[in-house]
């Protein structure tokens, strides 16, 4: 069936540090992709998406690209802040209802000072 | 405009207790998705509501768990003579309709003991 694998966390990072957190898919169509953010004591929020291949979401300096090709759309930032310490879920969907959102198991991020 | 609200943010029940999880959607909001998310998994969809009705419980276990979403007040998500592998955080999402995008809440983290 369908589902996401994540890079398992925690991970720990020092600040400006260069961050890359992998995400790869399975999935029998073609799914949009996403990633989500939950910060400490907050719901997820939508972080960025990309709804088809080659595509790059981008949002708050973080970049993710669509690659059909090897299934994947790893999340990356140039320059983490302590701000950035949350939890992040890779997710896909094939429909655009959010019944159909397929997540992965999350990678919480701590980033030092 | 308030965000998605759960409540409570923390339960905790006795073994084959009732849990009852309350979910108030966004203002204009009419839409509502509830997912769980075991220890180590990513958010797992339960059930789709909208106002009064049950639109997808695909998701949701047959015995003991039901879902409601009434014409007044939040939608409640009901865990009858809960067991240990209930524990688990529970998030809801609300949109404005099935295909915009859905906001998540805070989620509560049900403790059974």
């Amino acid at each position: 069936g369908d589902s996401v694998t994540q890079m398992e966390g925690p991970v720990t990072l020092s600040e400006e540090a260069f961050l890359t957190i992998n995400c790869t898919y399975t999935a029998t169509g073609y799914p949009s992709l996403f990633w989500y953010v939950q910060y400490p004591g907050e719901g997820l929020q939508l972080l960025l998406k990309a709804t088809k291949a080659d595509d790059k979401g981008s949002n708050k300096g973080f970049e993710a690209t669509y690659r059909k090709e090897t299934t994947s759309f790893h999340l990356e930032k140039g320059s983490v802040q302590v701000s950035d310490s949350a939890v992040y879920f890779c997710a896909l969907s094939l429909e655009s209802s959010a019944s159909k959102i397929i997540f992965g198991s999350g990678t919480r991020l701590s980033i030092r000072p | 405009n308030a965000g998605v609200m759960q409540n409570p943010r923390h339960l905790v029940r006795r073994r084959g207790q009732e849990a009852r999880l309350r979910c108030s959607p966004m203002k204009g909001h009419s839409h509502v998705y509830w997912y769980r998310q075991l220890p180590e998994e990513g958010l797992k969809f339960m059930v789709y509501l909208q106002k009064e009705n049950i639109i997808d419980e695909s998701g949701m276990p047959k015995e003991r768990f039901s879902a409601e979403f009434p014409k007044e007040g939040p939608s409640i998500l009901r865990i009858q003579q809960v067991v240990r592998g209930d524990s688990a955080a529970y998030f809801c999402a609300s949109s404005a309709h099935e295909n915009t995008e859905a906001f998540f809440g805070q989620g509560t983290r049900l403790t059974v003991v």
